[in-house]
């Protein structure tokens, strides 16, 4: 059965740092692989996805995620943090057809 | 504008009642979803359906039912067996670019006094 690993249930940065969230997956097949972010008490928003072609994805709000076979991974990056980027982040992979494998979610917070 | 609406975003309920959440979608989306959310557990599916008329449970199914009489339309019924209902509840749905990309309501929160 497939899994997803989201390292770190929180990550906190400063504001203007560099964000990093970790995301780990297993699959024996090719992926389609998801980051969401949902802010408190609202539904969850695709930031980006990877299907097929270029593996460095790029997202809404300067969101970008590089998928790497090899390692399994496909972390989210940001280069620089902003206040307004607070919220939990999940990320996703698709499983047999109309399934999604979800990670347990990361906590972003920013400090001033 | 297309999009899932979920009703009502709040919702409060004796212990011992069954209570109905509202999903609607006018993206003229086949595939629907229910999924539980808890602090520090992410998403857990309850239900999903994938056609009108047919549905199939989800991991944590138990206490909860659901139907799908219309392709809009995807409501779940928390019941009096559903043990510790308390929760944030979030409707979904898949479109046709074969990717799985879900689209989300923006949830209902139920609490059980």
């Amino acid at each position: 059965a497939q899994s997803v690993t989201q390292l770190g249930s929180h990550v906190s940065v400063s504001e203007g740092a560099l964000v990093l969230l970790r995301c780990n997956y297993s699959s024996s097949v090719p992926p389609y692989l998801f980051w969401y972010v949902q802010y408190p008490n609202q539904g969850l928003q695709l930031l980006l996805k990877y299907t097929t072609g270029a593996t460095l994805v790029k997202g809404i709000n300067g969101f970008e995620a590089e998928f790497k076979k090899s390692e399994t991974s496909f972390h989210l990056t940001k280069p620089s943090a902003h206040m307004s980027d607070a919220a939990e982040y999940f990320c996703a992979v698709s499983d047999r057809d109309y399934q999604l494998i979800w990670g347990a979610g990361t906590k972003l917070i920013i400090k001033p | 504008d297309g999009g899932i609406t979920q009703s009502p975003k709040y919702l409060f309920r004796k212990e011992g009642q069954n209570v109905t959440l509202s999903c609607e979608q006018n993206l003229n989306h086949d595939a629907m979803y229910w999924y539980r959310q808890d602090p520090g557990q992410g998403l857990r599916l309850i239900y999903y359906s994938q056609i009108v008329n047919d549905f199939q449970k989800g991991d944590i199914a138990e206490g909860y039912s659901v139907s799908r009489e219309k392709k809009e339309s995807f409501p779940l019924t928390v019941t009096s067996a559903q043990k510790n209902p308390t929760a944030f509840y979030l409707c979904a749905s898949i479109g046709a670019s074969g990717d799985n990309e879900q689209f989300f309501g923006p949830g209902t929160r139920l609490t059980v006094l």
